[in-house]
């Protein structure tokens, strides 16, 4: 069964940077789908914080990056603040299952 | 503005069946693609389903044959009946939007709607 994987939590100091993987594989990442990340804040839905691998929607500080290469993506976050504590989740598609979504594992970052 | 707006959620006997919807604002549910995606208590994002525009609705495998996605255009609104519910499929559903069927982003989310599956 197809998976992404993601670290279980990541933390770090306000003002440190931290990076979040995401790792699938052939099948969904490493075929050349786009990735996508979400942040979900403290009882709160899940936003779209980058769509296809680098791109920010209105809105979103240019502190949130995202990168994608083979089978693997990143989220970087610069500058932490206190504010960014909060679940982040990777998104693709699989074609190993016809319409098949696939989310993240899912990452706690918790700011120092 | 987009907006999305689940209601009901609720208490509901293993084995026993429940219709949740999703009512849509600021564009139309029939042109574009819809979501469901819940998250168990504690838990990480699953897939529930996607139905495209042209009606299509794919499923994941762990409601395939007891989930069922409908679509009224005259109410813009997307439903989604369970049966056969079972304890595992406690969680919160989201209704999401997106604009397509393959690697897009859910754009759009909802508040979401607690099922709890127990006797």
């Amino acid at each position: 069964q197809s998976v992404l994987t993601q670290p279980p939590s990541v933390s770090g100091a306000p003002g440190q940077r931290v990076t979040i993987s995401c790792t699938g594989n052939s099948s969904n990442l490493g075929a050349g789908y786009d990735v996508h990340w979400y942040q979900q804040l403290p009882e709160a839905a899940p936003t779209l914080l980058i769509y296809a691998n680098t791109n920010r929607p209105s809105g979103v500080p240019d502190r949130f990056s995202g990168s994608k290469s083979g089978t693997s993506a990143s989220l970087a976050i610069t500058g932490l603040q206190a504010e960014d504590e909060a679940d982040y989740y990777c998104q693709s598609y699989d074609s190993s299952l016809t319409g098949s979504v696939l989310f993240g594992t899912g990452t706690k970052v918790s700011v120092l | 503005e987009v907006q999305l707006v689940e209601t009901g959620g609720g208490l509901i006997q293993p084995g026993g069946s429940l219709r949740l919807s999703c009512a849509a604002s600021g564009f139309t549910v029939s042109s574009d693609y819809m979501g469901w995606v819940r998250q168990a208590p504690g838990k990480g994002l699953e897939w529930v389903s996607t139905t495209y525009s042209n009606g299509n609705t794919y499923y994941a495998d762990s409601v395939k044959g007891r989930f069922t996605v409908s679509r009224d255009n005259s109410r813009n609104t997307v439903s989604l009946q369970m049966s056969s519910l079972r304890a595992e499929d406690t969680a919160v559903y989201y209704c999401a939007r997106t604009y397509c069927g393959g690697d897009c982003p859910f754009e759009n989310w909802g508040q979401g709607t607690l099922v709890i599956v127990s006797s």
